[in-house]
């Protein structure tokens, strides 16, 4: 049992660059979520899916764009990745936001150089 | 601004000694409110929530709403209880998005 699925677990960029972080559950999950995690700074939400075909922006959505591609999976791209997008991104998903835990991935360390 | 604040980056405590994660929150409203744990080279996951009012692996949480307060406490720390700790409260608006805090390393020492 899968549960979420992240790729890749590790990326090294140069500034500028664009990539695509993937998640995918296998829970039929309704809602998705991506967060980073930073040093002192715990896990910031970047963009949620509340539900498939629709996306909102978190705390900190600057720089990156999400699609949800249908239920099961979440994308989360940066465009033109830049040194202070740095960090560990975590995707979860959760059957029902209003009640429900979020289940989480093991997490994609990204570094921008 | 709605707000979470877990106020010690580091917790180090011996085993066998009690324990006490502190987080206290700023919300409007009454938010529903969490703890997830992170152990070493292991996915976030949750630990409880304050409706349950359960106990999961000896630890409880009480909230506080005088003090706006939900405390982590376990009686007697274990050396498996080295993890990281989130606070995350659950906004009641039409979002219920989940804010994690900034989290407290906790380090049990033998």
């Amino acid at each position: 049992n899968a549960g979420v699925t992240q790729t890749p677990k590790f990326q090294v960029l140069k500034t500028g660059q664009s990539m695509t972080l993937q998640c995918a559950q296998d829970m039929n999950h309704n809602s998705m979520y991506w967060y980073r995690q930073d040093p002192g700074m715990g896990l910031r939400l970047i963009y949620y899916s509340a539900s498939e075909g629709t996306t909102d922006k978190g705390e900190v959505p600057n720089g990156y764009n999400v699609s949800r591609l249908n239920k099961r999976e979440f994308s989360l791209r940066l465009e033109s990745a830049a040194p202070s997008q740095t960090s560990v991104y975590f995707c979860a998903s959760t059957r029902d936001r209003v009640t429900g835990e979020l289940f989480f991935g093991e997490g994609s360390r990204l570094t921008v150089l | 601004a709605q707000r979470v604040t877990q106020p010690e980056k580091l917790l180090s405590v011996f085993k066998g000694a009690p324990v006490e994660l502190k987080c206290n929150y700023s919300y409007s409203g009454s938010p529903e409110l969490f703890w997830y744990v992170q152990y070493s080279r292991q996915r976030l996951q949750l630990l409880l929530r304050h409706i349950s009012r359960e106990s999961i692996k000896g630890f409880t949480a009480d909230l506080n709403k005088g003090e706006t307060s939900f405390h982590l406490k376990k009686p007697f720390a274990q050396e498996e209880d080295s993890a990281m700790y989130y606070c995350a409260p659950r906004q009641r608006d039409s979002s219920y998005k989940l804010i994690f805090g900034s989290g407290t390393r906790l380090l049990v020492r033998p």
